[in-house]
């Protein structure tokens, strides 16, 4: 099972706001509303963003939200602040022998 | 608020096995609801599922390059679950976390930390 792809890096001014990309197949992403998010800051546990597509956990600002179009799942961060610079990871359900497969990761920079 | 807290060596060496412990806090394993799982980091990379268990015992590997090796325990008593991992190589070099899954969802929430574990002689 490969992993879903996600840009390496994503930058932006405060206030700006960044979209990252998620892409899979028809096996995972696209056929499965099962896509959650994660932030992870260096050295901290990953924290759930967003899941089922676009679903936000209580405590999660609403500057996060998801979406999705056939393969590809996104996450955009408006409005970025610099509390919002880590590293993100989206994860999708899949219908292959490997039930849960993670993107490759993205680094969210606030210039 | 549930939190996780993994533990354990944090080198091993080739060929040997592999032992982690991911502690609750906050809430009952045995309340049932939810998968206690297990996933690795690689360093640099990204994020591997390994394998989850739920309180009553029943496992749920379903990771081909692992499944072989792999053993996923419960203990109900000290809200503790375990991973295995027999016949190491440096390839199993990783931060392990635990992690909750609900049984009616596809999400991971919450996380431990996680533990470096380097396999080297």
């Amino acid at each position: 099972q490969s992993a879903l792809t996600q840009p390496a890096s994503v930058s932006g001014s405060p206030g700006q706001s960044i979209t990252i990309s998620c892409t899979g197949t028809s096996s995972d992403v696209g056929i499965y509303n099962y896509v959650s998010w994660y932030q992870q800051h260096a050295g901290e546990a990953p924290k759930l963003m967003i899941y089922e597509v676009s679903n936000r956990p209580s405590g999660v600002s609403n500057r996060f939200s998801g979406s999705k179009s056939g393969n590809t799942a996104s996450l955009t961060i408006s409005g970025l602040q610099a509390e919002d610079e880590a590293d993100y990871y989206c994860s999708s359900y899949t219908r292959s022998n490997t039930p849960y497969v993670f993107g490759t990761g993205t680094k969210v920079t606030v210039l | 608020q549930v939190q996780l807290q993994e533990s354990g060596p944090g080198l091993v060496k080739p060929s040997q096995t592999l032992s982690l412990t991911c502690t609750v806090s906050g809430g009952s394993i045995s309340t049932g609801g939810y998968y206690w799982s297990w996933i690795r980091q690689h360093p640099g990379k990204g994020l591997e599922w390994i394998g989850y268990i739920y309180y009553n015992g029943n496992t749920y590997y379903r990771n081909p390059s692992l499944e072989s090796r792999l053993t996923i325990s419960v203990d109900t008593s000290k809200n503790q679950f375990s991973l295995r991992l027999s016949s190491v190589t440096a390839a199993d070099t990783a931060v392990y976390h635990c992690a909750r899954m609900t049984t009616w969802g596809h999400w991971f929430d919450p996380w431990g930390q996680g533990t470096l574990v380097t396999v080297s002689s």
